[in-house]
């Protein structure tokens, strides 16, 4: 079966602190994709990030930037210099090219920008 | 390019009733996702159509169905709501498979069962 796990329910920092945002995907699946989404408070889901499982490089796209780990089975994102506009509900996600070929969601982290 | 379209964006519905939604994939999409938003299960999976067909299904009962006409467009239909189906739920295209292609969703559909 897969999963994905982000542990971190909610999260606040104040602006321009940098936050990571954990995580945790469990698959059988040698070939598989991992995503990231935001959600901001509209409810339209944002794609941000799309990773395949024989591509271990790190990613940078601005202020974000991704660390993708098969050793520890870990997806995290950093937002670097955060900022109000960064608030919003992140989800991690995972699919498998064999087995359930169904997309799974973590449960997302709420993450709160103070100004 | 337009981005993924649904109607109607807020719906109030009985229990009993049936619901319609409708989805229209980003142009040259050929697969439609479902999913269903709620606080307490978060989002799941309800199926994927792709060039009409249905490839997989989430676990949800009967009375959940879809259907993807020729033109890649998407309806999902409840029958007989639940106060439990009151939801937000998203489409999502994709070129290829969902389980492959990276998805773009659609704003949603929040439904409301009273």
């Amino acid at each position: 079966a897969q999963k994905v796990t982000q542990a971190q329910t909610e999260i606040s920092v104040v602006e321009k602190e940098d936050v990571t945002l954990d995580c945790v995907y469990e698959t059988r699946d040698t070939t598989y994709y991992l995503f990231w989404y935001k959600q901001p408070p509209s409810g339209e889901l944002v794609f941000l990030i799309r990773r395949n499982s024989f591509d271990e490089q790190n990613e940078i796209s601005g202020r974000y930037s991704w660390n993708f780990q098969k050793s520890t089975s870990s997806f995290n994102f950093t937002i670097t210099a955060s900022q109000v506009v960064d608030s919003a509900v992140y989800f991690c996600a995972l699919s498998e090219a064999g087995g359930y070929q169904k997309v799974t969601f973590g449960t997302g982290t709420k993450l709160q920008v103070i100004p | 390019k337009a981005g993924v379209t649904q109607t109607p964006r807020y719906l109030i519905k009985t229990r009993g009733q049936q619901v319609t939604l409708s989805c229209s994939p980003i142009s040259g999409h050929r697969s439609v996702s479902w999913y269903q938003q709620t606080p307490g299960q978060g989002l799941q999976f309800l199926f994927e159509y792709f060039s009409e067909t249905q490839r997989n299904k989430g676990n949800f009962p009967g009375r959940f169905s879809g259907r993807q006409f020729s033109n890649s467009r998407s309806e999902m239909n409840v029958s007989t709501l639940e106060l439990g189906d009151s939801a937000l739920y998203l489409c999502a295209s994709s070129f290829g498979r969902g389980s492959t292609d990276t998805q773009y969703f659609g704003p949603g559909t929040r439904l409301t069962v009273l």
